[in-house]
């Protein structure tokens, strides 16, 4: 059961290079996330999908589109990247679990660094 | 979305129980209190939930007041190994909606 899983988990672009982040699922988990990490501040959420099919904005998704491929992957596609953007992406989902429905599962995040 | 607030650090040392507040002043009649933590260059995990009253588990106590404007996490003889951050993040008890993090608090254990 390896939970939430992302990939590349270390990225180098140039600025105005594209590039997409993916992220997986195997605990049949309806809803999907997408949070950003700057150097010692906390997360701020970028996407969201509450089930497969659908997208939401969250705080800060300028510069970031979102496909919720099927109910297990959820990507994150920066089309021009920019320096702004150098932040470490977690991917998190979280199901129907008795006692804490809502609960978020995290994947080990990817550091990606826009020069 | 309801905002919270939590102090920005705390220090500690090895085997003293640790308080942690969380301030949510327009906490929804259907919103749940939810505690993470996070080490350094790790996804946060959850820790603790509750509604109202107190909860407890294996690791930690949640005290909700009557009003519910405020939580307290508890941490009981803390450890060298629970230096980490630690979110409060208050809404609905569903999956599917924004789950916003706020700065969180930094605890540093000391031996």
């Amino acid at each position: 059961n390896a939970g939430v899983t992302q990939t590349p988990k270390f990225q180098v672009l140039k600025t105005g290079q594209s590039m997409t982040l993916q992220c997986a699922q195997d605990m049949n988990h309806n809803s999907m996330y997408w949070y950003r990490q700057d150097p010692g501040m906390g997360l701020r959420l970028i996407y969201y999908s509450a089930s497969e099919g659908t997208t939401d904005k969250g705080e800060v998704p300028n510069g970031y589109n979102v496909s919720r491929l099927n109910k297990r992957e959820f990507s994150l596609r920066l089309e021009s990247a920019a320096p702004s953007q150098t932040s470490v992406y977690f991917c998190a989902s979280s199901g129907m679990r008795p006692g804490h429905t809502g609960e978020l599962f995290f994947g080990e995040g990817s550091r990606l660094t826009v020069l | 979305l309801a905002k919270t607030t939590q102090p920005i650090s705390m220090d500690s040392y090895e085997g003293q129980e640790v308080n942690i507040t969380c301030s949510h002043n327009n906490i929804a009649t259907n919103d749940y209190i939810t505690w993470y933590q996070q080490f350094p260059s790790q996804g946060p995990r959850f820790i603790i939930q509750g509604y109202k009253t107190k909860v407890t588990n294996e690791v930690a106590s949640l005290f909700i007041p009557a009003d519910r404007k405020s939580s307290t996490l508890s941490l009981p003889r803390v450890s060298l190994s629970d230096t980490a951050v630690y979110y409060c993040l208050v809404g609905p008890n569903q999956a599917g909606t924004a789950l916003i993090f706020g700065k969180g608090t930094t605890l540093s254990v000391s031996s």
